[in-house]
């Protein structure tokens, strides 16, 4: 069965640094990818996304990276802030509908 | 910006009793979801609807679960008789088209089982 699965349950950044927050997903027909951040209390919110016809996709501060080759996605973000502690979840998509598979979520903490 | 809105926040509710959680989804999308979130463990799939059936379940969503779309705004989740291992954080969410695309999500309710 499809399993998404994330390297660290948590990271700690201090205030000004750069983030790097690691998924693996198992299933190779996976075509689309989302990172979401949930603060407590909260529902996840959509961070960025990225096809499988893509390796790369930035926005505002964020990048994610995709390997199909090893079944990889990261997360990176620049200048961590402190507004950027949250629980990180990536989440994967089969081109046969709109179920999504999320992982566990690493728990990241901004060291002002 | 619109957003998806449920309520109540939380629920407590004691095993065995019914229970409806209710979702207003972003009005012009199509999509909806219910997701669930047990504490520590990975958000999972419970169902999608559109056009006034489900479109896709998972094995969670038994026969004491339902879903339904009573008017032009609501879109709600029907456990028949609780469980203690119900108890979980329910995410509801909406989208445009349905197919690889992000989903909005509500701030959820807390489902509490005793």
């Amino acid at each position: 069965g499809e399993s998404v699965g994330l390297h660290l349950p948590t990271l700690s950044v201090q205030e000004g640094d750069n983030s790097i927050i690691n998924c693996a997903y198992s299933n190779s027909a996976s075509d689309y990818f989302i990172w979401y951040k949930q603060e407590s209390g909260k529902g996840p919110q959509f961070i960025i996304d990225i096809r499988s016809n893509m390796d790369k996709r930035q926005g505002q501060r964020v990048t994610v990276l995709l390997n199909k080759t090893v079944k990889h996605l990261s997360l990176q973000i620049a200048a961590t802030q402190p507004g950027d502690s949250a629980v990180y979840f990536c989440a994967e998509n089969i081109d046969t509908g709109n179920q999504f598979y999320f992982g566990t979520g690493t728990s990241l903490t901004v060291i002002p | 910006e619109p957003e998806v809105t449920q309520t109540p926040s939380h629920q407590v509710t004691q095993m065995g009793q019914e229970v409806i959680l209710r979702c207003v989804p972003i009005s012009n999308h199509l999509y909806f979801y219910w997701y669930r979130q047990i504490l520590g463990q990975k958000v999972e799939f419970l169902v999608s609807f559109y056009n006034n059936e489900i479109s896709e379940k998972s094995e969670i969503f038994d026969d004491q679960f339902s879903v339904e779309r009573p008017d032009g705004s609501n879109f709600t989740l029907k456990i028949r008789s609780t469980k203690l291992e119900d108890s979980a954080m329910y995410f509801c969410a909406s989208t445009v088209q349905g197919m690889e695309e992000k989903l909005f999500f509500g701030s959820g309710t807390q489902l509490s089982v005793l």
